[in-house]
């Protein structure tokens, strides 16, 4: 069954380096996502992706996040100077098909865990 | 101020109880409900979701059940098993304009006990 593949599977860094996560979404998806999770807490909306570019965003999603596809197969997230609060759980996400038809087309990776010291 | 920790409510069930886990939402114009299943270090599993003109959905060994007139949704798992041990998440899919969004609620730890 395809996956979603993130890496790394921990990061641990100092607050205020730059930090980039990395998900490669199933061959054929057009839509991509980040979501984050902070330990113990629900999952959050940061960012959706589609056609090279942003769809929407959360408040989450500020100045110090970017998103970026670099070469049609990764979909990366960078968080520019990391923040005590940025550690979490970060899952990518991706669809073929757009949210409207329905969850059950978006598959989540593993997630990313970020540790801010 | 804010607490921080896990305050996630809990079920414990004894394998081969039937298990009810419940949700309140808030936004009436979701398209659709969902229930996710994550299992620790994983990410989150669709599991089932509702269309929201449906009441009621039935998958294998789970059903998913819709009263909009009070906002709950919940999640029956018949004949629970260990390894249905995880947290449950309920979510839903809502347009804020041309764009739809994936929204998630409070999880919820079940506990299989064998």
């Amino acid at each position: 069954e395809p996956e979603v593949t993130q890496t790394p599977s921990h990061q641990v860094t100092q607050m205020g380096q730059e930090v980039i996560l990395r998900c490669v979404p199933i061959s054929n998806h057009l839509y991509f996502y980040w979501y984050r999770q902070i330990l113990g807490q629900k999952v959050e909306f940061l960012v959706s992706f589609y056609n090279n570019e942003i769809s929407e965003k959360s408040e989450i999603f500020d100045d110090q996040f970017s998103v970026e596809r670099p070469d049609g197969s990764n979909f990366t997230l960078k968080i520019r100077s990391t923040k005590l609060e940025d550690s979490a759980m970060y899952f990518c996400a991706s669809s073929e098909l757009p949210l409207r038809v329905g969850a059950n087309v978006l598959t989540f990776g593993a997630g990313s865990r970020l540790t801010v010291l | 101020g804010e607490s921080v920790g896990l305050h996630l409510p809990t079920l414990s069930v004894q394998e081969g109880d039937n298990s009810i886990i419940n949700c309140a939402y808030s936004n009436s114009a979701s398209d659709y409900f969902i229930w996710y299943k994550q299992e620790s270090g994983k990410g989150p599993q669709f599991i089932i979701d509702i269309r929201s003109n449906m009441d009621k959905r039935q998958g294998q060994r789970v059903t998913v059940l819709l009263n909009k007139t009070v906002k709950h949704l919940s999640l029956q798992i018949a004949a629970t098993q260990p390894g249905d041990s995880a947290v449950y998440f309920c979510a839903e899919i809502s347009s804020g304009g041309s764009n739809y969004k994936l929204t998630f609620g409070k999880g919820t730890l079940l506990t299989v006990n064998p």
